[in-house]
């Protein structure tokens, strides 16, 4: 057991930038979420995928946001023409698929955006 | 409208003594009830969980308790360490028939151990 892996670590983009984040779960979880986190909140939930089919989405995922788990691994995240609003903590979080599995999570991917 | 709340942002104890944060929650459909703990720069690290079907759940140090009736749960650590010092979070998921995998967050609680 690996663990959650997100890749980088650390991005710096100016506004109107596209950013694209990875995200490589345990390898036996068929369930991974993105989850967006900022100073003082909880994570917030963003998406989440079974295999490769993406089950559910939330409000907060606007259309500059798209989520792929191409061959139901690894996971992209891409947010198109960044706002300041979007600096934030991206965290990917992985599970079994069984019942409530708990969510393992990676240790994100911090965007600041000028 | 916040579902899961954590209404003590800081927590300090000495060290030895025991550690209560507590989480009250709202919404009737969560059935299933878990801590995290976050250190800085890291990803949060499950803890421990309950299901509504249970009023209790004991892991080592670790004890969640459960008050379906007053939407109330609580976190005890007996003894608290230094290590310990983290912010926790408290997170409820919907009942398995709800469809729904999103687990909601608390604001978290930021426990200091005192040496």
């Amino acid at each position: 057991d690996t663990g959650v892996s997100q890749d980088p670590r650390h991005k710096i983009t100016k506004r109107g930038q596209n950013v694209t984040f990875r995200c490589d779960p345990i390898s036996e979880h068929n369930r991974l979420y993105w989850y967006r986190q900022t100073l003082g909140q909880g994570p917030e939930f963003l998406t989440y995928f079974q295999n490769e089919a993406q089950l559910e989405k939330s409000r907060l995922l606007s259309d500059r946001f798209s989520a792929e788990r191409p061959k139901g691994s690894f996971s992209t995240l891409e947010i198109q023409r960044t706002e300041q609003g979007d600096s934030a903590m991206y965290l990917c979080a992985s599970s079994l698929h069984t019942g409530s599995s708990p969510l393992h999570f990676g240790n994100g991917t911090r965007l600041t955006v000028t | 409208d916040q579902q899961v709340k954590q209404n003590s942002p800081s927590l300090s104890v000495q060290e030895g003594r025991i550690s209560i944060l507590n989480c009250d929650y709202t919404n009737s459909m969560f059935d299933y009830f878990l801590w995290y703990k976050k250190y800085p720069a890291e990803g949060p690290t499950f803890l421990i969980s309950i299901s509504s079907i249970k009023d209790k759940n004991e892991d080592g140090r670790f004890t969640v308790f459960l008050n379906k009736s007053a939407k109330h749960l609580s976190l005890h650590i007996v003894p608290s360490q230094p290590g310990d010092s983290a912010v926790y979070f408290c997170a409820a998921l919907p009942y398995s028939g709800a469809g729904s995998y999103q687990l909601t967050f608390g604001k978290g609680t930021k426990l200091s151990v005192i040496p």
